[in-house]
């Protein structure tokens, strides 16, 4: 069965620095692949996606993602933070079998 | 423009009870899909609908049952309520069914069983 692993449950980051967020995968073939951004009262955003092509993918409010087939990997990467970055990030795959599987999320704290 | 409606926001019920759930699609979308997300946990895939008919299920067991509705909108019914089934319910909805199509989601409704 699929699956999405997301190792780190809670990171605390300052204003200003760099972000990577961890996610693995498990799935038989070329997989599509989001990061999605949950904040509280709100609803899920999609932040990126992959389905093939160039690995480095770029996606709102200056995020990216690189996929790495070869760590079953699509970890999320932001060069500075912001403070309305705090939220909760989730992974997911979907498959052909039109289902999607999402990680546990990690959860953003920012200081200042 | 709308985003995806769900009502009702906040619903109590009790166990052994039957709830029914509804979700408004973006206009112009024609697929629906169910989540179901636990407190602390990340989104569980229960259905998908396009066009009427069930393009993907999730593991859930028999007592969770959806349907989608000529204007596209969806109910997502749960019979015989658990403690366990307390979570967010998640309507999310998008251009067509399959796993391409950006998906849109809804602000949810927040099931409590007791």
């Amino acid at each position: 069965a699929q699956s999405v692993t997301q190792p780190d449950i809670h990171i605390t980051v300052s204003e200003g620095a760099s972000l990577e967020l961890r996610c693995n995968y498990s799935y038989g073939a070329t997989p599509y692949l989001f990061w999605y951004v949950q904040s509280p009262g709100q609803g899920l955003q999609l932040l990126l996606k992959y389905f093939s092509g160039d690995t480095l993918v770029q996606g709102i409010k200056g995020f990216e993602a690189e996929f790495k087939r070869s760590q079953s990997s699509f970890n999320l990467r932001k060069p500075s933070v912001h403070w309305s970055d705090a939220a909760e990030y989730f992974c997911a795959v979907g498959d052909t079998g039109n289902q999607f599987y999402f990680g546990t999320g990690t959860s953003l704290t920012v200081i200042p | 423009d709308a985003g995806v409606t769900q009502s009702p926001t906040h619903l109590i019920k009790t166990r052994g009870q039957h709830v029914t759930l509804r979700c408004s699609p973006i206009s112009g979308h024609k697929s629906v899909s169910w989540y179901q997300q636990v407190l602390g946990q990340g989104p569980q895939f229960i259905f998908q609908y396009y066009e009427k008919e069930e393009r993907g299920r999730g593991n859930f067991p028999d007592r969770f049952s959806a349907r989608q509705f000529p204007n596209y909108s969806s109910e997502l019914n749960v019979n015989a309520l658990l403690l366990g089934d307390s979570a967010l319910y998640l309507c999310a909805s998008s251009l067509a069914g399959g796993v391409s199509y950006e998906q849109y989601f809804g602000p949810g409704t927040r099931l409590t069983v007791t």
